[in-house]
């Protein structure tokens, strides 16, 4: 069954240091998308990074990049030189092509706070 | 603009009371979806459609119904809601299900059941 597993329940990070948020997953799927959404205090859910499964190269959003290692089934978001504005909860998500029929599944999340 | 559009955004009520909760996406996207989100739990999907008159089952479907008579609608309706179901809920489209498809969320709707 698809599973996605954040470890980190909460992070203070300092303000302009790079920080690395957890994401591993679990699927019999060979294709995939994993997803990172991030939600502020305010509560929308706002499109981060898209990595697929098949995709050869890490992919990056300006600040954002993915550290994504296949064999590992690992995801992780890279956020560099953090800024206040980065204090939010953070959401892993995965889709799969075959298996689950559309269905998509989120992370428990990872709090971060950065500090000034 | 394009965007995903629910109400109410907030809603208190009692339990019993029948309620809808309304999504609209003016994006012209076959998929939409619904989640709740709950305190260390992330968000879990209740129902999905893939297209008009197509819609399945999601993690969490006890206690809901959905319809998607129109490609732009996707309402939730509660039929009898209970304490259980206070929590935030999220409605989300996306172009396609497959799976390289951002899904676009609206706004949320904060739901207290007393």
């Amino acid at each position: 069954a698809q599973k996605i597993t954040q470890t980190q329940p909460g992070m203070f990070v300092q303000e302009k240091e790079a920080v690395t948020l957890d994401c591993t997953y679990d699927t019999s799927d060979p294709s995939y998308g994993l997803f990172w959404y991030k939600q502020p205090s305010s509560g929308e859910m706002i499109f981060l990074i898209y990595q697929g499964s098949y995709d050869q190269q890490n992919a990056t959003e300006g600040r954002y990049s993915l550290n994504f290692q296949k064999a590992r089934k690992s995801a992780n978001l890279v956020i560099s030189a953090s800024q206040l504005g980065d204090s939010a909860m953070y959401f892993c998500a995965m889709r799969e092509a075959y298996s689950s029929a559309s269905k998509i599944i989120f992370g428990s999340g990872t709090r971060l706070s950065i500090r000034p | 603009e394009a965007q995903v559009t629910q109400n109410p955004r907030y809603l208190i009520t009692v339990t019993g009371k029948k309620l809808t909760v309304t999504c609209s996406q003016n994006m012209n996207h076959e998929y939409m979806s619904w989640y709740r989100q709950d305190p260390g739990l992330g968000l879990r999907q209740i129902y999905y459609s893939m297209n008009v008159e197509v819609t399945d089952k999601g993690d969490v479907p006890e206690g809901y119904k959905v319809s998607r008579k129109e490609k732009r609608n996707f309402p939730l309706i509660l039929e009898s809601p209970s304490p259980n179901q206070t929590s935030l809920y999220f409605c989300a489209s996306s172009r396609t299900g497959f799976e390289q498809e951002t899904q676009y969320f609206g706004p949320g709707t904060r739901l207290l059941v007393l």
